[in-house]
């Protein structure tokens, strides 16, 4: 299969709190999960991604767990600012006919209250 | 360095139309891929062209269709439009390939009202 199931759909949390938003993925086959956070009006702009080789990244405020075995990733993010207000979406490479191509969740809208 | 554009942004048609939406990628980027952004379904991955090559294409009908030229311009195409296509298109441009890891850098997208 080459759904990416992504939750929850929408999220609202205080200035200050921690965020975290889940995904699974179908293919075992998969190896690259980026996540892309899209502001109002514009394009989707990559802010973290992992690979199958590694459990885990941290960038700042927003780290990334991969568990392969659960199939399934999440995106934390620390100390949410009002700027971290966005929808964020996950993806996962789906292979193809001897390529891959990237499959995206359906997103997360955060809503940071300050 | 300028970023992916889009034309045009915004563009109103009728059912049975069709509609042709352009891309220039990021100056170096050989990769272009297609998405259909729709409030209750996210982004849907359309096609991918690779040099001039499709790579992959997603679940959609034969009336959706693209091509990228030499330059690595790309161009979409929705023939017979339906009510059901009014939605954003996005562009995105990257160095390699999107499943392999390459970043995608997105344009700020075409946005189709069908009526």
């Amino acid at each position: 299969g080459e759904n990416v199931e992504q939750h929850p759909s929408t999220l609202s949390v205080q200035e200050g709190d921690s965020a975290v938003i889940k995904c699974t993925y179908s293919d075992s086959a998969s190896n690259y999960f980026p996540w892309y956070k899209q502001e109002l009006g514009k394009g989707p702009q990559l802010i973290i991604d992992i690979r199958s080789n590694v459990g885990e990244k941290k960038d700042q405020r927003i780290a990334v767990t991969l568990n392969k075995t659960a199939k399934h990733f999440s995106l934390h993010i620390t100390e949410t600012q009002p700027e971290d207000s966005a929808v964020y979406f996950c993806a996962a490479s789906i292979p193809q006919g001897g390529s891959e191509k990237l499959v995206f969740g359906k997103g997360t809208k955060l809503t940071v209250n300050p | 360095k300028a970023g992916v554009t889009q034309t045009p942004r915004y563009l109103i048609k009728t059912r049975g139309q069709q509609v042709t939406l352009s891309c220039s990628p990021i100056s170096g980027h050989r990769s272009v891929s297609w998405y259909q952004q729709t409030p209750g379904q996210g982004l849907q991955f359309l096609f991918e062209y690779f040099s001039e090559t499709q790579r992959n294409k997603g679940n959609f009908p034969g009336r959706f269709s693209g091509r990228q030229f030499s330059n690595s311009r790309s161009e979409m195409n929705v023939s017979t439009l339906e009510l059901g296509d009014s939605a954003l298109y996005l562009c995105a441009s990257s160095l390699r390939p999107s499943g392999s890891g390459g970043e995608l850098f997105f344009g700020e997208g075409s946005r189709l009202t069908v009526l």
